[in-house]
């Protein structure tokens, strides 16, 4: 099993729509989450981090649930400009911190 | 704030030539990360540096790959020699101290994107 899944996509989705991305890890001693969005051909940029009670930011809600070992990124109100790559981002700390990052969530807003 | 900064941007290269990468981390960063990102999967991370010291380079082929920051500042990737297979995006990332809770946002680079032919 990989330390961190994601499901690949594509996700294609209408402008308006609300849309959900799952990612689950394998290390139950991880402590610390983030999405990540890497648009084409750029370098990722922290999306938000992710907190035990759960965040949000805007149309951006993440949550975390350790007894399943998964995190989520919700969208709401798609806009087109949140056509990207979403990476789930990991870390353990086992004296030092380990960061992994999943291999991506590919989102594509349609007009 | 200046970024993280890469040189080159892109590279060609035929497969058993040796190629170098270099990385100038945001000032005062002490974690500095070198990531190799193959088209459609997510950045696997190479090697992490603490200041000068390594503090992971278990997915590093050492065979091929090595690594170096002497002065706990910028860095530099090397390869060689080549494998067609090495044609990714090297990602160079930092943040303040990875030992922090508050401090592991990691701020990337724009990458090198290198093609082995």
């Amino acid at each position: 099993r990989k330390e961190v899944e994601q499901d690949p996509g594509p996700f294609n989705v209408p402008e308006g729509a609300t849309v959900a991305f799952n990612c689950t890890y394998s290390n139950s001693a991880s402590q610390s989450f983030f999405w990540y969005r890497q648009d084409c051909r750029k370098e990722p940029k922290l999306l938000m981090s992710v907190y035990s009670s759960g965040n949000e930011d805007g149309r951006f809600t993440a949550q975390l649930n350790r007894a399943s070992q998964y995190i989520s990124l919700l969208i709401r109100d798609s806009k087109l400009s949140d056509s990207a790559t979403y990476l789930c981002v990991v870390i353990h700390s086992g004296g030092y911190q380990k960061v992994t990052f999943g291999t991506g969530t590919k989102l594509q807003v349609i007009p | 704030e200046a970024g993280v900064a890469q040189s080159p941007r892109y590279k060609i290269i035929e497969k058993r030539q040796s190629v170098a990468f270099w990385c100038n981390p945001i000032s005062g960063h002490a974690t500095l990360y070198w990531y190799q990102q193959i088209l459609g999967q997510g950045p696997k991370l190479l090697i992490q540096f603490q200041n000068n010291g390594v503090v992971d380079d278990s997915q590093l082929p050492k065979d091929r790959f090595s690594a170096e920051r002497l002065k706990g500042v910028d860095s530099t990737l090397k390869i060689q020699p080549a494998k067609l297979e090495d044609s990714a995006v090297y990602l160079c990332a930092s943040s303040l101290d990875y030992r922090g809770p508050g401090n592991t946002e990691a701020f990337f680079g724009q990458g090198t994107r290198l093609t082995v032919v």
